[in-house]
Parts: structure tokens; C-alpha cells; sequence
């Protein structure tokens, strides 16, 4: 069954350093997303992106994040310059025509651990 | 602004239990619904989906309602075996391009 993929599975950083977390949508989706999840709070819708461009963002999603779809297959958040408060478990989601109409699914997550 | 609720943040029943989760939304005005299930630190695997046309989805020992008029959905879990312990996420679709979830019910079921 195809799933969604994302790598690394846990990333440790340093304060002010960049980090790149890499996802690999399910193949025929159109419609891709990242949410994160800080330990013990709910989880947090941070961008959509469609066509190759974001079409929704959250206030969390600022300056200092950004995405892309480099190639065919792959989907990156991007942080700049990381800060303690962005500790957390990033989540990549995609579907086939939507949120509207299908289901999300939702990658194993990447742990970020900024120190 | 949409906010999810869910109750209880924890339950503990014995094996065989059936059981109810619940999970409340403040706006009405939904596309859809969907029931997550959360294993510690680990991600996110979709149980069901319920479009906001749609009164109930099943799916083996699951099933999930939804009254939007009155915001809430609830999943029921038949049977429930150890291996169903985890937390249970509820998220709402509401008319924009993002899931907005509650807090979660924690599920142990114990032998």
C-alpha cells in the first residue's frame, strides 16, 4: 500500500542552524501539506501547497520557514534558522484531490530536537 | 474560529469493553471529519473519513458518527483488544485547505 515517507526519522541541531526535512508524497497526490505536533500539545497545521505554490499558511509559518517540491517525488520544509521553540514532530501529509474530498495521509513524522 | 475538543483526554478499560470517544467542534460549517489513530512517537494513521453529507462510516470494529448541526462526532470502538490502545485524534475540515484537530483521547485497553 503506498504511503507517505519522510526523512530523517529524528534530527538534532544546534540553535540558529538550518534544517532541511525531507517527504515523499504518495505518488499520484496532488496536494501536499506539513503540520507539526510540540510534545504533549495537539497537532498544528503549518502550510498546503499545491501546483507549486502555497496555497494556505498558518501564522506560525513565517519568514524563517519555506518549502519546496524540487523535483517530482520529493517535498522539503525548510527552516532558516532554527530556534528552541521549533523542537518538535514535523509531520508531511498528502491526498489525492484535496482536503475537501479525500482523506489526508500522514508520513511517521520527523523529530526535531533543537538544542 | 474553529476549536476541537476532545473527551475523555484518557480512558482505561478492560478487554472486550465497548467504548465511545468523543469529539466536539465549535463551527457547524464543516467539509468533513476524520478520525486519526497515534501511537507514541509515532505518526498519524487515518481510521476514517466522514464527509459533512454523511451520518456514519464503518470500518471493521469502528464506527464513527457525525451530527454537524450540533458539532459532534463520536467513534466507536467494538471488542476493544490491548493493540488498540493508543490515542485517538479527531480533525475537522472547515471550507479551507487545512485539518484542525483536538487534543486527543488516550485509549488503554488493558487484558
Amino acid at each position: 500500500e503506498p504511503e507517505v515517507t519522510q526523512t530523517p526519522s529524528h534530527q538534532v541541531t544546534q540553535m540558529g542552524q538550518e534544517v532541511i526535512l525531507r517527504c515523499v508524497p504518495i505518488s499520484n497526490h496532488l496536494y501536499f501539506y506539513w503540520y507539526r505536533q510540540i510534545l504533549g500539545q495537539k497537532v498544528e497545521f503549518l502550510v498546503s501547497f499545491y501546483n507549486n505554490e502555497i496555497s494556505e499558511k498558518s501564522e506560525i509559518f513565517d519568514d524563517q520557514f519555506s518549502v519546496e517540491r524540487p523535483d517530482g517525488s520529493n517535498f522539503t520544509l525548510k527552516i532558516r534558522s532554527t530556534k528552541l521553540e521549533d523542537s518538535a514532530m514535523y509531520f508531511c501529509a498528502s491526498n489525492a484531490q484535496g482536503i475537501a474530498y479525500n482523506e489526508q495521509f500522514f508520513g511517521p513524522g520527523t523529530r526535531l530536537t533543537v538544542l | 474560529k474553529q476549536e476541537v475538543t476532545q473527551i475523555p483526554a484518557a480512558l482505561s478499560v478492560p478487554e472486550g469493553e465497548n467504548l465511545v470517544l468523543n469529539c466536539s467542534f465549535t463551527d457547524s460549517a464543516i467539509y468533513n471529519l476524520q478520525w486519526f489513530r497515534q501511537d507514541p512517537g509515532k505518526g498519524l494513521t487515518s481510521l476514517l473519513l466522514i464527509q459533512s453529507s454523511q451520518r456514519e462510516q464503518t470500518s471493521g470494529r469502528l464506527n464513527a458518527s457525525l451530527d454537524k448541526s450540533s458539532g459532534r462526532s463520536t467513534l466507536y470502538i467494538a471488542a476493544s483488544q490491548p493493540g488498540d490502545s493508543a490515542t485517538y485524534l479527531c480533525a475537522v475540515n472547515a471550507n479551507t485547505d487545512k485539518l484542525i484537530f483536538g487534543t486527543g483521547t488516550r485509549l488503554q485497553v488493558f487484558p
